[in-house]
């Protein structure tokens, strides 16, 4: 069956960086984009971007244009969301989540989700 | 503010039937498919609703979705307890050349 499983929360300070990973099972890994989300305390759903886990290449939102970075490593099935300089505004929960059919139409399952705090 | 326009909460009455509406604009909804995502408390998002009105395996049909034009909905009959979530809607933006979600509307089941 399919799975995302993702790392541990994580507390950071301002002007920090983070990196969450997001370990796929139960599907060939790079046949599917996956995408990100994330969701601040009590707000809705943001979405981050994608990366193709075939060719590497990235799609990310222009709000987040220049702080993050989307890898993976098909060796170990797994997907990274590397957020840097953080603000106490990116305190979230971040999901990973596979696309289906690599349009950006939607999202069929989705990773337990990673509490990111950023706290001085 | 969100790109997709939701109205924050709705309640029914266990048994009834409700709907939450979703407007957006011709770069996301009028031209793309519109998705529905449950949230329980707590929880990760579960797709409810995809390219506008299927269902995904697993899912009650009891849950069904709608669209017209710019603006979409989602129906859910026989309201039952478990129902009580935060519903989003979601496409993807042309303009934007990324996805979009509504704000979320909280269902509450009197």
């Amino acid at each position: 069956q399919v799975q995302l499983v993702q790392s541990g929360a994580e507390v950071k300070k301002p002007g920090a960086s983070v990196k969450v990973s997001c370990k796929a099972s139960g599907y060939t890994f790079t046949g599917y984009y996956m995408h990100w989300v994330r969701q601040a305390p009590g707000q809705g759903l943001e979405w981050m971007g994608w990366i193709n886990p075939n060719s590497g290449g990235t799609n990310y939102a222009q709000k987040f244009q220049g702080r993050v970075t989307m890898t993976r490593d098909t060796s170990i099935s797994t997907a990274y969301m590397e957020l840097s300089r953080l603000r106490s505004d990116d305190t979230a929960v971040y999901y990973c989540a596979r696309d289906p059919e690599n349009s950006g139409s939607y999202c069929d399952y989705w990773g337990q989700g990673t509490l990111v705090t950023v706290s001085s | 503010q969100s790109v997709l326009t939701q109205p924050p909460s709705v309640s029914e009455a266990p048994r009834q039937r409700v709907t939450i509406s979703c407007s957006g604009s011709s770069s996301n909804i009028g031209n793309n498919a519109v998705n529905w995502y449950q949230q329980l408390p707590g929880k990760a998002p579960k797709l409810l609703i995809y390219y506008d009105d299927l269902l995904p395996s697993g899912v009650s049909d009891r849950f069904s979705g709608s669209k017209s034009g710019t603006s979409a909905s989602l129906a859910i009959s026989g309201l039952q307890s478990e129902d009580e979530a935060d519903y989003y809607c979601a496409a993807w933006d042309d303009s934007l050349n990324g996805g979009v979600f509504g704000g979320g509307t909280k269902l509450t089941v009197l």
